[in-house]
């Protein structure tokens, strides 16, 4: 099973939206409504921040944001914060008991 | 609060077995499955595969099969990954994460694990 494809990085100033999209195929993110989002600050735990495409854990700002067209999911995040900059995963189930993450996007925040 | 404490760092030789354990506290343990995902230095996160609480069945990446086991024990609320014939390209940050099927809610703070020869 492929990574999903994600860009290398994105930036974007205080106050800004920006939006990261990964791209998978017709068997994993088009197949399913399984699209989660992880923020990972480099040295500390992976945080969840959207699931099933588009759902909030309790605790997450909904400044973030995510959607899904066909093998493509988006997550979006409206008004920037510095403490925002990290390195943002997607993932999603492949099918055959398997789940797939994308190669993560950098965040800065400028 | 739900707690995700993993064993510490470890150092091994190349062919050699690491097995990494997660103590989970705070939550019914038999409720929830729990993930191993890994970071290589300088890579994104890759996902290994899953294990049932209550039952104890598996599902693995199709890149690790054969060659890691997940076990737990509910008992002590701890789950077990071992990762086998380890190769330099093992070298990685394993961390293990609560949640249904299809997410990782709540993560642990990572295990160090390097390989040298």
């Amino acid at each position: 099973q492929s990574a999903l494809t994600q860009p290398r990085s994105v930036s974007g100033s205080p106050g800004q939206s920006v939006t990261i999209s990964c791209t998978g195929t017709s068997s994993d993110v088009g197949a399913y409504n399984y699209v989660s989002w992880y923020q990972h600050h480099p040295g500390k735990a992976p945080k969840l921040m959207i699931y099933d495409v588009n759902k909030w854990p309790s605790g997450v700002p909904d400044r973030f944001s995510g959607s899904k067209s066909g093998n493509t999911a988006s997550l979006t995040i409206s008004g920037l914060q510095a403490d925002d900059e990290a390195d943002y995963y997607c993932c999603s189930y492949g099918g055959s008991n398997n789940l797939v993450f994308g190669g993560g996007t950098k965040l800065t925040v400028l | 609060q739900v707690q995700l404490v993993q064993s510490g760092a470890e150092v091994e030789k190349t062919g050699a077995s690491v097995r990494v354990s997660c103590k989970a506290s705070g939550y019914t343990f038999s409720n929830y499955y729990i993930h191993w995902v890994r970071q290589a230095p300088g890579q994104g996160l890759e996902w290994m595969g899953i294990i049932n609480c209550s039952g104890g069945s598996t599902s693995y990446g199709q890149k690790f099969q054969g060659r890691v086991t997940m076990t737990r024990d509910r008992s002590t609320s701890t789950v077990y990954m071992e990762l086998s014939s380890l190769r330099s390209e093992d070298t990685a940050v394993y961390y293990c994460a609560r949640g249904s099927w299809y997410r990782g809610d709540y993560w642990g703070q990572g295990t160090l694990v390097t390989v040298s020869s």
